[in-house]
């Protein structure tokens, strides 16, 4: 059974920098063609894809973030991890994990809700 | 990047209703799209992938079709749990994209 699970700091303050690590289980990050991803989802608005990264550490971002990602995996603990340098209130959004099938997301975490405020 | 243009913005449908989502992308993208649904406060559900395959676990009434840049999601028969929001996604090429989503309420 495939599940994922986010976690994050909640709040943080404009400037700062944003990590967030997704737990998973029922597959590994370092078995041939599997992957993880991210995306987000301000309240009320639509999904925006922000990255890959693959079982051969094989990392796809999100250009429009213009180099404020970046996407980690540790194999050894199931965790994939995904950073944002320099947040500000467009950031404020439900961030999202999920196991990738070929270039779809079968799998997807629950969420974790992030608020960048002053 | 590609486009992903979905139609319409909303719509409402009867119990029992045949219902037609439309996911146009601006360029070819070889069938390579998928369809999710996504109810309050959950994460997205893939329901379709390649286009037309349908997800393990998913009602046979939802279906997918189209190619080149055009493609739809049917639901026949509309049920009281196929209400939320639909979303296409274009899985040709990064960056990866998603149309803007399709919200479906029943009449």
């Amino acid at each position: 059974q495939v599940t994922l699970k986010e976690s994050g700091p909640g709040i943080l303050q404009p400037s700062q920098t944003l990590s967030l690590t997704c737990t998973f289980s029922g597959f590994s990050l370092s078995t041939y063609g599997m992957g993880v991803g991210w995306i987000r989802q301000p309240s009320g608005k639509g999904l925006e894809w922000l990255a890959n990264i693959w079982w051969d550490d094989d990392k796809y971002y999100n250009p429009s973030l213009k180099n404020r990602l970046t996407i980690s995996k540790d194999t050894s603990n199931n965790q994939a991890f995904l950073k944002i340098t320099n947040v500000d209130t467009a950031d404020t959004a439900t961030y999202y994990c999920a196991r990738i099938g070929t270039l779809y997301y079968p799998y997807w975490g629950q969420g974790v809700m992030v608020t960048v405020s002053s | 990047d590609i486009q992903m243009t979905q139609s319409p913005a909303s719509l409402s449908a009867s119990l029992g209703e045949t219902v037609s989502i439309e996911c146009l992308a601006s360029e070819g993208i070889s069938n390579s799209l998928a369809w999710y649904q996504q109810k309050p406060g959950k994460s997205p559900q893939l329901l379709i992938y390649g286009a037309s395959s349908l997800q393990d676990g998913v009602p046979s009434r939802f279906s997918g079709s189209g190619s080149g840049t055009q493609y739809s999601l049917k639901i026949s028969g509309m049920q009281p749990e196929d209400e939320g929001v639909y979303y296409c996604q274009q899985g040709y090429k990064y960056p990866l994209t998603f149309g803007s989503g399709t919200k479906l309420e029943i009449k």
